[in-house]
C-alpha cells in the first residue's frame, strides 16, 4: 500500500522568508510519480510539479523547487521569499502503477500543509 | 489544453433529496475519471474510479447505492449523492485521466463541487 506523510499540518512564515514543506512517502513499487499541487481557498487544485521516480535531479521553475531524495524517499517543496499570494493548502501526492499498462493511476494524497504567509 | 469542468460548483439541497454532479473533460477523452471527497480541513480521499462502459470501482468504505457513479460517454461522468444528509455535506472533486494516451500518470482537476445538505 502507498502512503503519503506531511507532518507539518500548520506553517506560518513572514514575506520574504524562504519556507520548506517536507513529504515523505512509501511505496512498493519501482515506477511511480510524485507530484505538488496548491490549494488556494477557492479549492481548486493547481498543479505544481510532477517527478518521477527515475529522475532525482532538483528541480527550480522561479521561486519555487524541489528536493527528491529517493534514499530517504522524501519529496520536499521550498518555496523562496514567500509572498502573501503563496497561502494555501499544499498537497503531496504519490501515484503508483496498477492494473494494466497505459491505464490511468489513481492519486495518494497527503494530508496537506496549511502554510500562511504574514505580511 | 486538458481543461476539466464541474457543475455545479455549489449546490444546497434538503435533507433525504438526491443531487448529481457531472464532470467534464472539454478538450480531450477521458477513459478514466477520478471522483474525491474532501472534508473541511482535510485532504482529499479517493470514492472511486470511474471507467466509461463499465461499472465504478469503489473504494473501501464507500457505499455504491449511495453515490451513484455513471461514465456514459468518454467525456461525461456523473455522481448522483441519493438520499443525502448533512454528513454528505463535502467538497467533491473530480479528475480525468486522459487514456489511452502517452501520459496516464497525469491527472487533470476539475475545480470541484461544494454540496451542502441541510
Amino acid at each position: 500500500a502507498q502512503k503519503v506523510t506531511q507532518a507539518q499540518t500548520e506553517i506560518s512564515v513572514v514575506e520574504k522568508e524562504d519556507v520548506t514543506l517536507d513529504c515523505v512517502y512509501e511505496t512498493r513499487d519501482t515506477t511511480y510519480y510524485l507530484f505538488w499541487y496548491k490549494q488556494p481557498p477557492s479549492g481548486e487544485l493547481v498543479f505544481l510539479i510532477r517527478r518521477n521516480s527515475f529522475d532525482e535531479q532538483n528541480e527550480i521553475s522561479g521561486r519555487y523547487s524541489w528536493n527528491f531524495q529517493k534514499s530517504t524517499s522524501s519529496f520536499n517543496f521550498t518555496i523562496t521569499a514567500s509572498q502573501v499570494v503563496d497561502s494555501a493548502v499544499y498537497f503531496c501526492a504519490l501515484s503508483e502503477a496498477i492494473g494494466l499498462v497505459g491505464s490511468a493511476r489513481q492519486l495518494t494524497f497527503g494530508s496537506g500543509t496549511q502554510l500562511t504567509v504574514l505580511p | 489544453g486538458a481543461v476539466v469542468s464541474q457543475h455545479p460548483s455549489r449546490v444546497i439541497c434538503k435533507s433525504g433529496t438526491s443531487v448529481k454532479i457531472e464532470c467534464r473533460s472539454l478538450d480531450f477523452q477521458a477513459t478514466t475519471m477520478f471522483w474525491y471527497r474532501q472534508f473541511p480541513k482535510q485532504s482529499l480521499m479517493l470514492m472511486a474510479t470511474s471507467n466509461e462502459g463499465s461499472k465504478a470501482t469503489y473504494e473501501q468504505g464507500v457505499e455504491k447505492d449511495k453515490f451513484l457513479i455513471n461514465h456514459a460517454s468518454l467525456t461525461l461522468s456523473t455522481l448522483t449523492v441519493t438520499s443525502a444528509h448533512p454528513e454528505d455535506s463535502s467538497f467533491y472533486i473530480c479528475s480525468a485521466s486522459q487514456t489511452p494516451g502517452p501520459d496516464p500518470y497525469e491527472q487533470y482537476f476539475g475545480p470541484g463541487t461544494r454540496l451542502t445538505v441541510t
